[in-house]
């Protein structure tokens, strides 16, 4: 079963629509935290937020913001007035602990959603 | 903050050659890079995770023989795909993650082409 799911592989919207892209995850810990990355055609992987399981106030920087409910095990992304710049790919990922390894907390990501924007 | 880059950012390569990519966290101090490997459309798959001045540890299916993981100083990680074959072929992205956070910053990525 896929810890992180992200179910829209492609949307495309017209720029200046607001676009929301779904983020679900799956885990047995208390403690995790769930980010957003933005990865656009250069290839290079943009941190965009990270949230920590405890903290279920959601978040609006400039014309992005985060809706995390925890009740859902979703923590979806909203791009409000979309540009042309925006179209990328999106990664959610959940960190959770792991029981053994080199890295406590590892990144498990989803299968991203490619979003376009069209002018 | 929190710059990681990756040298190269691409390379070709005759089958059978080895090839190794740098990572280098530039302003802060790396205890635990990752690396990935990136397909054409999908998502990021971990290879392996390394501390400094430890042994990595290997995702299961990958061949630490053939990824060979460096991670000698706090800035400072190392791959090298030995004996390089056409499958071997992908993006290859490089993460580090400091002591102050949980946060995994991103380098920039090579991609590696092997003929």
């Amino acid at each position: 079963a896929q810890k992180v799911t992200q179910a829209q592989t492609e949307i495309s919207v017209v720029e200046k629509e607001d676009v929301t892209l779904d983020c679900v995850y799956e885990t047995r810990d208390t403690t995790y935290y769930l980010f957003w990355y933005k990865q656009p055609p250069s290839g290079e992987l943009v941190f965009l937020i990270r949230r920590n399981s405890f903290d279920e106030q959601n978040e609006i920087s400039g014309r992005y913001s985060w809706n995390f409910q925890k009740s859902t095990s979703s923590f979806n992304f909203t791009i409000t007035a979309s540009q042309v710049v925006d179209s990328a790919v999106y990664f959610c990922a959940l960190s959770e602990k792991r029981n053994s390894g080199a890295g406590s907390y590892q990144l498990t990501f989803g299968k991203g959603t490619k979003l376009s924007v069209i002018p | 903050g929190a710059v990681v880059s990756q040298h190269p950012s691409w390379v070709i390569c005759k089958s059978g050659t080895s090839v190794k990519i740098e990572c280098r966290s530039l302003d802060f101090q790396a205890t635990t890079m990752f690396w990935y490997r990136q397909f054409p459309k999908q998502s990021l798959m971990l290879m392996a995770t390394s501390n400094e001045g430890s042994k990595a540890t290997y995702e299961q299916g990958v061949e630490k023989d053939k990824f060979l993981i460096n991670h000698a100083s706090l800035t400072l990680s190392t791959l090298t795909v030995t004996s390089a074959h056409p499958e071997d072929s992908s993006f290859y992205i490089c993460s580090a993650r400091g002591t102050s956070g949980f946060t995994q910053y991103f380098g920039p990525g090579t991609r590696l082409t092997v003929l």
